[in-house]
């Protein structure tokens, strides 16, 4: 069964550092692999999202995720983490029945 | 674009009373899907729909019950609400043409059991 796996429930990071999400998946078919963002009392956006072919894929706000089959992860990074950018991040696998199977969610914070 | 629209935002309710959490997409979908969400485990699937007229159990439908009569909408009936069921409830949709479709998310109703 495919399984998702979020290290860090909070992440904190300095306004302008690099902002590092980790995502580790369980598949047993070629997965799609999506990043979203869910911003206070609102429900879950799209950030990007793999599907086949380049496994660097670019997303909104300037993030992006790179898959890396043989470590079985899909990592969330952004250059420059900016004060907008706190929010909850989740990372979610489509399974056989391209039902999607989520991670548990990682809060991000910024520090001035 | 309305996209995906739920209806209420919030809600308390008291143990044993019923309600209806509404949902409706604009964007013709074919597949629409009930999630709850609790602090720290993610979105876990209620029910979901393939179409009108075809729902099917999720990882965690027991005291919900579901319908889908038309295309752009998809109702989450809670007939006897229990404290269990204090929750965030979030509708989304997404086009049939397979796994890579990404979902399409409402703002969420927050509710309370009390």
């Amino acid at each position: 069964a495919q399984s998702v796996t979020q290290l860090g429930s909070h992440v904190s990071v300095s306004e302008g550092a690099l902002v590092l999400l980790r995502c580790n998946y369980s598949s047993s078919v070629p997965p799609y692999l999506f990043w979203y963002v869910q911003y206070p009392n609102q429900g879950l956006q799209l950030l990007l999202k793999y599907t086949t072919g380049a496994t660097l894929v670019k997303g909104i706000n300037g993030f992006e995720a790179e898959f890396k089959k043989s470590e079985t992860s899909f990592h969330l990074t952004k250059p420059s983490a900016h004060m907008s950018d706190a929010a909850e991040y989740f990372c979610a696998v489509s399974d056989s029945n391209y039902q999607l199977i989520w991670g548990a969610g990682t809060k991000l914070i910024i520090k001035p | 674009n309305a996209g995906v629209t739920q209806t209420p935002k919030f809600r308390i309710l008291k143990i044993g009373q019923s309600m209806t959490l509404q949902c409706a997409q604009d964007m013709n979908h074919n597949y629409m899907y009930w999630y709850r969400q609790d602090p720290g485990m993610g979105l876990k699937l209620i029910y979901y729909s393939v179409g009108a007229g075809i729902t099917d159990k999720g990882e965690v439908p027991n005291g919900y019950n579901v319908s889908r009569s038309t295309t752009e909408d998809f109702p989450l009936r809670l007939e006897l609400a229990a404290p269990s069921q204090t929750s965030v409830y979030f509708c989304a949709s997404r086009s049939e043409q397979g796994g890579n479709q990404p979902q399409h998310f409402g703002d969420g109703t927050r509710l309370s059991i009390l």
